[in-house]
């Protein structure tokens, strides 16, 4: 079945550090790939998304590339601010079922000052 | 305009009582979903229904019922609440065409089982 493999949390960076998080997967057929994003006390929130190989998704200055031979999307962003501590989570949609999302298990990450 | 609505945020009752969580979304989506995060943060599908369809996920007891009116709504019954039961549930939504499509999430109901 499909799944989704992130790196463990919490990370914590200081203001201005480079961050990446990883994100695997494994999937039938060709998924949508997904990052989430959940403020403390909230829903979750697109933050990009990526629809085929080799497309690059980005919003508020995250990136992340679908690589299908390595069946990866990290989660990069050159240099975080305090307002982006928060819950990231990986998902892909292979299109089963009702396209509901298969998720990763988040990523804590604490930007501090 | 909040796109999907959830009630309550919170909810704290007693173990073998029933309760409901209600959902709307006023985006026209076809489709609604039903999600539960756990106390590690841990994401996983419940129920996805359609006006045509609902899909349930087979780990899901049969204590917990999804219930839509219409297709606005989706309600979420829970029979005999069990404190394992605790947890945060989050409605979603979605024009479910197309795995490209982005999901649009509540802001979750917190269900504490005393």
């Amino acid at each position: 079945g499909d799944s989704v493999t992130q790196m463990e949390g919490p990370v914590t960076l200081s203001e201005e550090a480079f961050l990446t998080i990883n994100c695997t997967y494994t999937a039938t057929g060709y998924p949508s790939l997904f990052w989430y994003v959940q403020y403390p006390g909230e829903g979750l929130q697109l933050l990009l998304k990526a629809t085929k190989a080799d497309d690059k998704g980005s919003n508020k200055g995250f990136e992340a590339t679908y690589r299908k031979e390595t069946t990866s999307f990290h989660l990069e962003k050159g240099s975080v601010q305090v307002s982006d501590s928060a819950v990231y989570f990986c998902a892909l949609n292979s299109g089963a079922g009702s396209y509901q999302l298969t998720f990763g298990k988040g990523t804590k990450l604490s930007v501090i000052p | 305009d909040t796109a999907v609505s959830q009630t309550p945020k919170y909810l704290v009752t007693q173990m073998g009582n029933d309760k409901s969580i209600k959902c709307e979304q006023n985006l026209g989506h076809d489709t609604m979903y039903w999600y539960k995060q756990d106390s590690k943060k841990f994401l996983k599908i419940m129920f996805s229904y359609n006006n045509k369809e609902l899909i349930i996920n087979e780990t899901v007891p049969n204590r917990f019922s999804p219930k839509s009116p219409d297709k606005a709504h989706l309600n979420l019954h829970i029979n005999s609440l069990e404190l394992g039961d605790s947890a945060v549930y989050f409605c979603a939504s979605s024009q479910a065409t197309s795995p490209y499509n982005e999901q649009f999430f509540g802001p979750g109901t917190r269900l504490t089982v005393l």
